[in-house]
């Protein structure tokens, strides 16, 4: 049971370039999140599921896709990177919309 | 502005003593508050959890505190060890009425924890 899973771990990026980051969990969990983390600063949430198919934007939702065309998957998209992007991002899943959130292991992006 | 906030961004603790960390939350609809732990470069991981019906809950090693007439929630560590050094976070999950789905996240204490 290897729980909330996220591909890379780590990623550079010019300005203008598209990327897709990958989260995977194997949970049987019907809600996937999304969030951003910046220093000094908690979690923000871009976009959410609330189950397979579905999608739903967040607090900080501007210059991101998502998709969940797969119950275990949720794949958050950068179109255009920006510097303003430049964050660490973090993966949850949860069994119901209230209780524990489970979170990846991040993804550290850079966009230079 | 920030529905939850932290009286204090940094606690320092000598190894053996109690640790708290104080956590004020402004939305009165929440009825769902929980504690994370974050070490160094990984993901938040859950400590406890508590509803708004309930105004104490204990865990191994930790207390969280729910004060709804002041709107403060509180995290107490017992016998705090190094291996607690991390940054915590409260959260906050308001019922809308409709199926709340988000947990609005404070900005986290970063506790250190000295030999």
């Amino acid at each position: 049971n290897a729980g909330v899973t996220q591909t890379p771990k780590f990623r550079v990026l010019k300005t203008g370039q598209s990327m897709t980051l990958l989260c995977a969990q194997d949970m049987n969990h019907e809600y996937m999140y999304w969030y951003r983390q910046d220093p000094g600063m908690g979690l923000r949430l871009i976009h959410y599921s609330v189950g397979e198919g579905t999608t739903a934007k967040g607090e900080v939702p501007d210059g991101y896709n998502v998709s969940r065309l797969k119950k275990q998957n949720f794949l958050l998209g950068l179109e255009s990177a920006a510097p303003s992007q430049t964050s660490v991002y973090f993966c949850a899943s949860s069994y119901g919309a209230t209780g524990q959130q489970y979170f990846g292991p991040g993804t550290r992006l850079t966009v230079t | 502005g920030e529905s939850v906030g932290l009286h204090l961004p940094t606690l320092s603790v000598q190894e053996g003593d109690n640790s708290i960390i104080n956590c004020a939350y402004s939305n009165s609809a929440s009825d769902y508050f929980i504690w994370y732990k974050q070490e160094s470069g990984k993901g938040p991981q859950f400590i406890i959890d508590i509803r708004s019906n309930m105004d104490k809950r204990q865990g191994q090693r930790v207390t969280v505190l729910l004060n709804k007439t002041v709107k403060h929630l509180s995290l107490q560590i017992a016998a705090t060890q190094p291996g607690d050094s991390a940054v915590y976070f409260c959260a906050e999950n308001p019922y809308s009425g409709a199926g709340s789905y988000q947990l609005t996240f404070g900005k986290g204490t970063k506790l250190s924890v000295i030999p």
